[in-house]
């Protein structure tokens, strides 16, 4: 089976740092993708991890552990324009588009 | 560079129709795939083609299918609409087949059946 998990929605405030974790269970796995999608518009692409360690780009940050079927976002110095929904999402074999996501995790940003 | 397009951005029909959604990939990308988006179940796997040829299909009925041209862009069919196919339907479209390419989406096309 196919199984992500992720939180549905979660709040912080501009400026703090938040943590978006996401668990999976897949048949298969050929790396892990964040995207970020604001409300009517494309899911964009933030982070990719295929390997267990820290992928840091900018205020953004993407940790993976294979062993524990484990991932987390994290975002840095929030910003007003960070609130939207973030998609976690497996590829569960190499040279296929088929991606598996989350139902994803809203985030809103307060001021 | 243009990025993927969808059209038509938005649209209506009646329960029992059939509709036909267009995705242009980024110029250059030869891998095209589809998901349907909806508010309980996130995204979910459709249909993906390379070359014309469609490599991997998901738990959908056969209402709906798809198709790829020769100059890569592609078409889904959705036949004998039903209430539960009101969805966000994106395309996606990666330069190859292999290896960490990432998706990059359309905006999608949002479908309301009635």
């Amino acid at each position: 089976g196919q199984n992500i998990d992720q939180p549905t929605e979660m709040t912080a405030t501009e400026g703090a740092i938040v943590q978006i974790n996401c668990t999976y269970q897949t048949s298969g796995f050929n790396g892990l993708f964040w995207y970020q999608q604001h409300a009517g518009e494309a899911p964009t692409f933030l982070s990719y991890n295929v390997l267990d360690g820290l992928e840091e780009k900018g205020r953004f940050s993407s940790f993976l552990s294979r062993s524990k079927g484990y991932s987390y976002l994290l975002l840095k110095e929030l910003q007003m324009k960070d609130s939207a929904s973030y998609l976690c999402a497996v590829r569960p074999r190499a040279g296929f588009q088929k991606l598996v996501f989350g139902t994803g995790t809203r985030l809103l940003v307060s001021p | 560079k243009a990025g993927v397009t969808q059209t038509p951005r938005y649209l209506i029909k009646t329960r029992g129709q059939q509709v036909t959604l267009s995705c242009s990939p980024i110029s250059g990308h030869r891998s095209v795939s589809w998901y349907q988006q909806t508010p309980g179940q996130g995204l979910q796997f459709l249909f993906e083609y390379f070359s014309e040829t469609q490599r991997n299909k998901g738990n959908f009925p056969g209402r709906f299918s798809g198709r790829q041209f020769s100059n890569s862009r592609s078409e889904m069919n959705v036949s004998t609409l039903e209430l539960g196919d009101s969805a966000l339907y994106l395309c996606a479209s990666r330069q190859g087949n292999s290896g960490a390419n990432v998706l990059t989406f359309g905006a999608g096309s949002r479908l309301t059946v009635l």
